[in-house]
């Protein structure tokens, strides 16, 4: 039974194209969190949203929009796709904010663009 | 601004031996340390969380101390296997911002 999953696991789109990915979790967790991991294996967080609002926005391009329809699900949605866009990107969730509280991943999604 | 750093970069070592993985970090104002593991093309499965409070955690062959003051965290792996091969990395959760920040990571290849 996944506790955080990801759809698609892989996407491969050419430049320009519109992409969304989806996120759910089943653990009950308040928080959830898109995270970049980069060619170099280097992984920093994008947005954080708990319970529905946007909490952490870092200096992503506004090309990039989340949505958080409900506590169990944060989408990324992504217009205008550049070739630099080309990462794998995790999705994880944590049970509350500003506490000692562990993480959990998604399995990624790797994201190709053509 | 929170750095975190992993050291050594890689790390080929026969099945058999006994692993030491380092993680330093620059702000001691952090709720939790948390190692994880990555398989090449998979996620992260979470192996180990030590509170800030606490001194070590263990799980199996996986120990992890942290020393908060010193900004630093070592993963020791017991009697290494080929299955160990794949890369970790540490985190720890900010205080001030709620985010985990990731260390550059460490990859281990185990041979028989």
């Amino acid at each position: 039974d996944t506790a955080v999953s990801q759809t698609p696991k892989y996407l491969v789109t050419q430049m320009g194209n519109d992409k969304s990915i989806k996120c759910e979790q089943n653990l009950g967790h308040d928080t959830m969190y898109w995270y970049k991991q980069d060619s170099k294996k280097f992984l920093k967080i994008m947005f954080s949203y708990n319970n529905k609002e946007l909490i952490i926005n870092e200096t992503v391009p506004n090309r990039f929009s989340p949505k958080s329809p409900d506590k169990a699900h944060l989408n990324l949605h992504i217009n205008s796709l550049e070739l630099g866009d080309s990462a794998v990107y995790f999705c994880a969730s944590s049970q509350a904010r500003y506490r000692n509280t562990e993480a959990f991943f998604g399995q990624g999604t790797r994201l190709t663009v053509v | 601004k929170q750095e975190v750093t992993q050291i050594p970069a890689a790390l080929s070592v026969p099945e058999g031996e006994n692993l030491v993985l380092n993680c330093s970090f620059t702000d001691s104002a952090i709720y939790n340390l948390q190692w994880f593991r990555q398989d090449p093309g998979k996620g992260l499965t979470s192996l180990l969380l030590i509170q800030s409070s606490q001194r070590e955690q263990t799980s199996g062959r996986l120990n992890a101390s942290l020393d908060k003051s010193s900004g630093r965290s070592t993963l020791y792996i017991a009697a290494s296997q080929p299955g160990d091969s794949a890369t970790y990395l540490c985190a720890v959760k900010a205080m001030d911002t709620d985010k985990l920040i990731f260390g550059t990571g460490t990859r281990l290849q185990v041979f028989p």
